[in-house]
Protein backbone atom coordinates (compact mmCIF):
# COMPACT_ATOMS: atom_id res chain seq x y z
CA UNK A 1 0.00 0.00 0.00
CA UNK A 2 1.87 3.13 -0.65
CA UNK A 3 1.56 5.95 1.72
CA UNK A 4 2.41 9.55 1.49
CA UNK A 5 3.85 12.06 4.06
CA UNK A 6 4.03 15.37 4.06
CA UNK A 7 6.45 17.52 6.75
CA UNK A 8 7.29 21.18 7.38
CA UNK A 9 6.83 24.41 8.88
CA UNK A 10 3.29 24.84 9.83
CA UNK A 11 3.74 28.83 9.99
CA UNK A 12 5.77 30.92 7.48
CA UNK A 13 6.17 34.21 7.43
CA UNK A 14 5.36 36.76 4.38
CA UNK A 15 7.88 37.20 1.81
CA UNK A 16 9.88 34.00 2.80
CA UNK A 17 9.91 30.66 1.41
CA UNK A 18 7.45 27.77 2.18
CA UNK A 19 9.26 24.59 2.07
CA UNK A 20 7.90 21.01 2.00
CA UNK A 21 8.66 17.17 2.42
CA UNK A 22 6.74 14.24 1.13
CA UNK A 23 7.76 10.84 2.01
CA UNK A 24 6.99 7.97 0.33
CA UNK A 25 6.42 4.31 1.62
CA UNK A 26 5.20 1.02 -0.36
CA UNK A 27 6.63 2.21 -3.49
CA UNK A 28 9.09 3.97 -5.60
CA UNK A 29 8.87 7.45 -6.56
CA UNK A 30 11.14 6.14 -9.66
CA UNK A 31 8.22 5.23 -10.56
CA UNK A 32 5.05 7.22 -11.55
CA UNK A 33 4.50 11.26 -11.62
CA UNK A 34 4.47 13.04 -8.33
CA UNK A 35 2.38 16.09 -7.96
CA UNK A 36 1.32 18.72 -5.22
CA UNK A 37 -1.95 20.01 -4.84
CA UNK A 38 -3.41 22.87 -2.32
CA UNK A 39 -6.26 23.64 -0.93
CA UNK A 40 -7.07 27.09 0.57
CA UNK A 41 -9.33 26.68 3.83
CA UNK A 42 -13.02 26.55 2.42
CA UNK A 43 -12.07 26.37 -0.77
CA UNK A 44 -11.16 23.88 -4.10
CA UNK A 45 -8.09 22.18 -4.94
CA UNK A 46 -5.32 24.01 -7.53
CA UNK A 47 -2.56 21.64 -9.27
CA UNK A 48 0.90 23.43 -8.27
CA UNK A 49 2.90 21.03 -10.02
CA UNK A 50 4.44 17.86 -10.74
CA UNK A 51 7.87 15.84 -10.97
CA UNK A 52 8.57 12.92 -13.04
CA UNK A 53 10.09 9.50 -12.50
CA UNK A 54 12.99 10.85 -14.56
CA UNK A 55 13.09 14.03 -12.83
CA UNK A 56 11.22 16.75 -15.33
CA UNK A 57 8.82 19.53 -13.88
CA UNK A 58 6.15 20.82 -14.90
CA UNK A 59 4.71 23.74 -13.04
CA UNK A 60 0.98 25.96 -12.98
CA UNK A 61 2.25 29.20 -14.93
CA UNK A 62 0.03 30.61 -11.97
CA UNK A 63 3.11 29.62 -10.01
CA UNK A 64 5.57 29.33 -11.46
CA UNK A 65 8.34 31.58 -11.06
CA UNK A 66 8.08 31.23 -7.18
CA UNK A 67 7.46 27.12 -7.05
CA UNK A 68 10.46 24.42 -7.32
CA UNK A 69 9.91 20.66 -6.79
CA UNK A 70 12.75 18.29 -6.76
CA UNK A 71 13.14 15.36 -5.63
CA UNK A 72 15.86 12.94 -3.80
CA UNK A 73 15.88 9.14 -4.63
CA UNK A 74 17.80 8.07 -2.28
CA UNK A 75 15.18 9.33 0.92
CA UNK A 76 12.65 8.28 -1.50
CA UNK A 77 11.47 11.77 -1.02
CA UNK A 78 10.10 14.72 -3.19
CA UNK A 79 9.60 18.15 -1.98
CA UNK A 80 8.08 21.62 -2.99
CA UNK A 81 9.30 25.38 -2.57
CA UNK A 82 7.61 27.99 -3.23
CA UNK A 83 8.94 31.38 -2.46
CA UNK A 84 8.06 35.54 -1.73
CA UNK A 85 4.62 33.74 0.02
CA UNK A 86 2.48 35.86 0.81
CA UNK A 87 -1.31 35.27 3.14
CA UNK A 88 -2.69 33.86 -0.32
CA UNK A 89 -0.48 31.03 -0.12
CA UNK A 90 -2.20 29.89 3.18
CA UNK A 91 -3.35 26.21 2.61
CA UNK A 92 -3.40 22.92 2.94
CA UNK A 93 -1.33 21.24 0.97
CA UNK A 94 -1.05 17.76 -0.44
CA UNK A 95 1.77 15.31 -2.20
CA UNK A 96 -0.21 12.89 -4.16
CA UNK A 97 0.93 10.30 -6.64
CA UNK A 98 -0.26 10.80 -10.72
CA UNK A 99 -1.23 7.43 -12.37
CA UNK A 100 -1.14 6.88 -15.79
CA UNK A 101 -0.67 9.17 -18.97
CA UNK A 102 -3.78 11.45 -18.60
CA UNK A 103 -3.61 10.85 -14.84
CA UNK A 104 -5.72 10.74 -12.27
CA UNK A 105 -4.83 11.32 -8.63
CA UNK A 106 -4.87 8.32 -7.04
CA UNK A 107 -2.87 8.39 -3.74
CA UNK A 108 -2.78 11.42 -1.87
CA UNK A 109 -1.10 11.81 1.74
CA UNK A 110 -3.05 13.76 4.74
CA UNK A 111 -2.11 17.16 3.99
CA UNK A 112 -0.17 19.85 6.08
CA UNK A 113 -1.80 23.19 6.63
CA UNK A 114 0.87 25.99 6.34
CA UNK A 115 -0.40 29.46 7.53
CA UNK A 116 1.46 32.63 6.04
CA UNK A 117 1.42 34.79 8.96
CA UNK A 118 3.86 37.04 10.58
CA UNK B 1 -6.20 26.97 -18.73
CA UNK B 2 -8.67 24.94 -19.10
CA UNK B 3 -11.75 26.28 -16.50
CA UNK B 4 -13.98 23.29 -15.36
CA UNK B 5 -17.51 24.64 -13.77
CA UNK B 6 -19.72 22.19 -12.11
CA UNK B 7 -23.20 22.58 -10.92
CA UNK B 8 -24.76 22.82 -8.88
CA UNK B 9 -22.56 24.28 -5.93
CA UNK B 10 -24.38 22.97 -3.54
CA UNK B 11 -27.59 20.22 -3.07
CA UNK B 12 -29.29 18.95 -0.60
CA UNK B 13 -30.69 15.38 -0.75
CA UNK B 14 -32.52 12.69 1.00
CA UNK B 15 -30.56 9.15 2.25
CA UNK B 16 -32.29 6.86 -1.02
CA UNK B 17 -32.27 9.63 -3.85
CA UNK B 18 -30.24 9.71 -7.03
CA UNK B 19 -28.63 12.39 -7.78
CA UNK B 20 -26.71 13.95 -10.92
CA UNK B 21 -23.42 16.30 -10.60
CA UNK B 22 -22.76 17.81 -13.77
CA UNK B 23 -18.89 19.57 -14.84
CA UNK B 24 -18.77 21.41 -18.15
CA UNK B 25 -14.99 22.33 -19.59
CA UNK B 26 -14.06 25.29 -21.53
CA UNK B 27 -12.78 23.25 -24.01
CA UNK B 28 -13.26 19.86 -25.43
CA UNK B 29 -11.42 17.14 -23.44
CA UNK B 30 -12.28 13.87 -24.94
CA UNK B 31 -12.64 11.72 -21.86
CA UNK B 32 -10.05 12.78 -19.48
CA UNK B 33 -12.42 13.82 -17.05
CA UNK B 34 -11.88 12.13 -13.35
CA UNK B 35 -13.97 12.39 -10.40
CA UNK B 36 -13.28 12.81 -6.51
CA UNK B 37 -14.96 12.98 -3.04
CA UNK B 38 -13.65 14.79 -0.50
CA UNK B 39 -14.83 14.49 3.66
CA UNK B 40 -14.18 17.27 6.00
CA UNK B 41 -10.09 17.32 6.87
CA UNK B 42 -9.43 14.49 4.46
CA UNK B 43 -7.91 14.06 1.32
CA UNK B 44 -9.98 13.60 -1.90
CA UNK B 45 -10.36 10.45 -2.88
CA UNK B 46 -10.87 9.16 -6.68
CA UNK B 47 -14.25 7.60 -7.49
CA UNK B 48 -14.32 7.74 -11.02
CA UNK B 49 -11.10 8.13 -14.00
CA UNK B 50 -11.51 9.06 -17.68
CA UNK B 51 -14.69 10.25 -17.18
CA UNK B 52 -17.00 6.69 -16.65
CA UNK B 53 -14.47 3.85 -15.03
CA UNK B 54 -15.06 3.23 -12.03
CA UNK B 55 -12.08 2.79 -9.26
CA UNK B 56 -11.64 -0.22 -7.54
CA UNK B 57 -13.75 -0.37 -4.22
CA UNK B 58 -15.90 2.06 -5.25
CA UNK B 59 -19.51 1.01 -4.55
CA UNK B 60 -21.30 0.65 -7.85
CA UNK B 61 -23.55 3.08 -7.18
CA UNK B 62 -21.80 5.70 -8.23
CA UNK B 63 -20.99 6.37 -12.10
CA UNK B 64 -19.77 8.76 -14.75
CA UNK B 65 -20.62 9.71 -18.17
CA UNK B 66 -19.78 12.14 -20.74
CA UNK B 67 -17.33 13.28 -23.17
CA UNK B 68 -15.98 16.39 -24.75
CA UNK B 69 -17.11 19.03 -22.62
CA UNK B 70 -19.72 17.81 -20.66
CA UNK B 71 -19.89 15.17 -17.70
CA UNK B 72 -22.17 13.78 -15.09
CA UNK B 73 -21.59 12.28 -12.16
CA UNK B 74 -24.80 10.04 -10.73
CA UNK B 75 -24.92 8.50 -7.33
CA UNK B 76 -27.94 6.02 -7.89
CA UNK B 77 -29.05 5.44 -4.54
CA UNK B 78 -27.71 7.99 -1.56
CA UNK B 79 -26.00 6.58 1.21
CA UNK B 80 -25.18 8.48 4.45
CA UNK B 81 -21.35 7.97 4.23
CA UNK B 82 -21.77 9.77 0.50
CA UNK B 83 -22.65 13.32 2.01
CA UNK B 84 -19.77 15.03 1.12
CA UNK B 85 -17.91 17.04 -1.29
CA UNK B 86 -17.31 16.06 -4.92
CA UNK B 87 -14.64 17.86 -7.53
CA UNK B 88 -14.57 17.20 -10.75
CA UNK B 89 -10.97 17.47 -12.64
CA UNK B 90 -9.56 17.55 -16.27
CA UNK B 91 -6.63 15.51 -17.40
CA UNK B 92 -6.44 16.33 -20.40
CA UNK B 93 -3.36 19.28 -20.21
CA UNK B 94 -1.49 20.56 -17.50
CA UNK B 95 -2.07 22.69 -15.33
CA UNK B 96 -4.59 19.96 -14.43
CA UNK B 97 -7.71 21.76 -13.36
CA UNK B 98 -10.43 21.33 -11.01
CA UNK B 99 -14.36 22.08 -10.88
CA UNK B 100 -14.87 24.21 -7.76
CA UNK B 101 -16.82 21.86 -6.31
CA UNK B 102 -20.35 20.52 -5.52
CA UNK B 103 -21.26 20.17 -1.59
CA UNK B 104 -23.71 17.37 -1.05
CA UNK B 105 -25.49 17.98 2.25
CA UNK B 106 -28.65 16.33 3.87
CA UNK B 107 -32.19 17.04 3.67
Amino acid sequence: QVQLLESGPGLVKPSETLSLTCTVSGGSIRSYYWSWIRQPPGKGLEWIGHISNSGSTKYNPSLKSRVTISADTSKNQFSLKLTSVTAADTAVYFCVRELGQQPEFDYWGQGTLVTVSS
Amino acid sequence: DIQMTQSPSSLSASVGDRVTITCRASQRIGSYLNWYQQKPGKAPKVLMFAASSLQSGVPSRFSGSGSGTEFTLTISSLQPEDFATYYCQQSYRTPYTFGQGTKLQIK
